[in-house]
């Protein structure tokens, strides 16, 4: 099982936007503890995508941007494009569990 | 820019050892602490372990405490990770992860080594 909770799948059609959410605890969103995304096609390397909630690393397009409150996260995409189709996860830290980096399982994102 | 390369995966029985390494290049590899992410065949991400830019404070997941064993030489900008007693649930591509800094996230990503527990 996950510590933090994402839907196993989402769609949308080129152009559309889509959310993501991200469910946590107290003990990692709850305690302050930030939410990251990173994308990931298989095969490649996980790529990081947002960053500290908000935060786009450099190269990242503002067509993705994240959001968090309280114990709930959702990363958006705007404006899908074909090459968006890939696997999505969020990441925080856990002060509960032997103080570890913990991951959602993962949401995998169909572009139509 | 960044490059991360893991190698020294394989085929190995359970209850085996087998030992992993990740070849650092284009940062202060002596600078920066270093994970081992892992993903099994269908599964999600699973993060494995950590160990400070120093080499001084290492911290384990649960499923592999006791069993795996991560390490650094940055003399040689190069991670390893010592795999014993392995187990088939730890069949997964290992990936070598840089550290992002205070807010605990991962900023780079090597492309991974596949580790094969099979009987």
């Amino acid at each position: 099982q996950y510590v933090l909770t994402q839907p196993p799948s989402v769609s949308g059609a080129p152009g559309q936007r889509v959310t993501i959410s991200c469910t946590g605890t107290n003990s990692n969103f709850g305690a302050d503890f930030g939410v990251h995304w990173y994308q990931h096609v298989p095969g490649r390397a996980p790529k990081l995508l947002i960053y500290d909630n908000t935060n786009r690393p450099s190269g990242v397009p503002d067509r993705f941007s994240g959001s968090k409150s309280g114990t709930s996260a959702s990363l958006a995409i705007t404006g899908l494009q074909a090459d968006d189709e890939a696997d999505y996860y969020c990441q925080s830290y856990d002060s509960d569990l032997n103080d570890s980096w913990v991951f959602g399982g993962g949401t995998k994102l169909t572009v139509l | 820019q960044v490059h991360l390369v893991e190698s020294g995966g394989g085929v190995v029985q359970p209850g085996r050892s087998l030992r992993l390494s990740c070849a650092a290049s284009g940062f202060s590899f002596s600078a920066y602490a270093i994970h081992w992410v892992r993903q099994a065949p269908g599964k999600g991400l699973e993060w494995v372990a950590v160990i400070a830019s120093d080499g001084g404070n290492k911290y384990y997941a649960d499923s592999v405490k006791g069993r795996f064993s991560i390490s650094r030489d940055n003399s040689k900008n190069t991670l390893y990770l010592q795999m014993n007693s392995l187990r088939i649930e730890d069949m997964a591509v290992y990936y070598c992860v840089r550290d992002g800094g205070w807010q605990k996230y991962f900023d780079y990503w090597g492309q991974g080594t596949l580790v094969t527990v099979s009987s």
